[in-house]
């Protein structure tokens, strides 16, 4: 089946740096990503939508020069998160379509972002 | 995306059949239902989805009323690793976005 692999799946840094996460589908090509964020007990919030070759587009509210997002290939996605600040600390999903159209999306493992 | 409503929690006995409802009442006809589970710090897992005939895999049943107004998730035979927050989406149609709601926290008990 389809899987999506995202990396690191922890990650802890010091504020004011900036930290990459990677996403990557193993075994198909995915045109379109996505990115959420998910704050403890809270559901998962859209942050963006990575289209390979093209300018992710954004949510509203969420700030593009921050999270730098770039889909480079039809398999890797990367988000950067950018002089991190505590408030940056959440889980960080990405999600993969395989193309078909019938949003059987593959979502990694996520990725804990802790900014001390 | 189509609101839906979803009870915050359930419980169900080990063993038991789980019975997820989700509310869709502005659904459109060509407007699918997905289920999604996210266990405890993992990314969510997809389920089953449906337009208007009943569906079942491996995972799951998912059964639509016939107004397509309303669907009920079935997981036959509930294990302890089932449990996790369960997500019922119902996508715009064109739109590929998908947007969680609150979801139902299922707990499975011993």
């Amino acid at each position: 089946g389809a899987v999506v692999s995202q990396h690191p799946s922890w990650v802890i840094c010091k504020s004011g740096t900036s930290v990459k996460i990677e996403c990557r589908s193993l075994d198909f090509q995915a045109t379109t990503m996505f990115w959420y964020r998910q704050f403890p007990k809270q559901s998962l919030m859209l942050m963006a939508t990575s289209n390979e070759g093209s300018k992710a587009t954004y949510e509203q509210g969420v700030e593009k020069d921050k999270f730098l997002i770039n889909h480079a290939s039809l398999t890797l996605s990367t988000l950067t998160v950018t002089s991190a600040h505590p408030e940056d600390s959440s889980f960080y999903i990405c999600s993969a379509e395989r193309g078909t159209g019938n949003y059987g999306y593959t979502f990694g493992s996520g990725t804990r972002l802790t900014v001390v | 995306d189509a609101k839906t409503t979803q009870p915050t929690s359930m419980d169900c006995a080990e063993g038991r059949a789980a019975n997820l409802p989700c509310n869709h009442s502005t659904i459109s006809g060509n407007e699918y239902v997905y289920w999604y589970r996210q266990i405890h710090s993992q990314g969510p897992q997809y389920i089953i989805h449906g337009l208007k005939n009943n569906e079942t895999n491996e995972m799951a049943s998912l059964i639509i009323t016939e107004d397509r107004k309303s669907s009920t998730l079935i997981l036959p035979h509930a294990t302890l690793r089932d449990t996790a927050v369960y997500y019922c989406i119902v996508p715009n149609f064109g739109n590929e976005k998908l947007t969680f709601g609150t979801g139902t926290r299922l707990t499975i008990i011993p």
